[in-house]
């Protein structure tokens, strides 16, 4: 069965300070992986995907960036947070060479920049 | 304007009652998937969709391609179907998920 982890779980940045969160998916060989974004209250926008390692496509420009470091390794980063930065982050997989295909997310990361 | 509008935007339930969640599509879609979000924020799937209808145990959703719009009907709602349903077509100009704004919805006793 696949399983989605998404690290840290919540996390309290500063203005200004770096953040990384991460998402690993065991299971599934090559999976296509997605970034999404959630304003509290708000819905979800996709951010980034991938399709494989090393290749990494923008979708919204948000002063962030992502990286597919190894095939089950999705890494979100930025090195200046902002406070529109604050939200929950959430990472989906869906098959291989499917844009299409059924997407399944992981149990997001809650951001708060202050 | 909006690409996946969703409707309504929060809806009050009792106990034992039935509902319609409604999504229309101004984009060309070919996929639609409804999702469940729970409080803590976990996004459970409810439905992945072509063309057509499914159904699961209380729930039943259908996608009309040519009138560009996805319903998801509850029946006989119980307290733990509380949350946001969210729909989310996909795009084939682009081939990215668009998500609509999400149903709130509060099952009362």
């Amino acid at each position: 069965a696949q399983t989605i982890h998404q690290w840290p779980v919540a996390e309290i940045k500063a203005v200004g300070s770096p953040l990384s969160l991460g998402c690993t998916i065991k299971g599934k060989s090559s999976p296509n992986l997605y970034w999404y974004w959630q304003a509290t209250g708000g819905t979800l926008q996709q951010l980034f995907y991938s399709i494989t390692v090393g290749q990494v496509e923008s979708v919204v420009q948000l002063n962030l960036s992502a990286s597919r470091p190894k095939d089950d390794q999705f890494i979100l980063s930025t090195e200046k947070l902002l406070l529109s930065h604050s939200g929950f982050y959430l990472c989906a997989w869906s098959l291989t060479g499917a844009n299409y295909a059924e997407q399944f997310f992981g149990p997001g990361t809650r951001l708060t920049v202050l | 304007g909006d690409q996946v509008k969703q409707s309504p935007s929060a809806l009050s339930l009792q106990e034992g009652t039935n509902s319609a969640l409604r999504c229309n599509f101004s984009i060309a879609t070919t996929t639609v998937q409804w999702f469940l979000q729970n409080p803590r924020g976990s996004l459970m799937n409810l439905f992945y969709l072509v063309p057509g209808t499914k159904e699961n145990g209380r729930l039943k959703s259908t996608f009309n391609s040519k009138e560009s719009y996805s319903t998801l009907h509850i029946r006989d709602a119980q307290l733990e179907d509380s949350g946001t349903y969210f729909c989310a077509a996909l795009n084939t100009g682009n081939y990215k998920y668009v998500f609509g704004a999400g149903t709130r919805l509060k099952v009362i006793a």
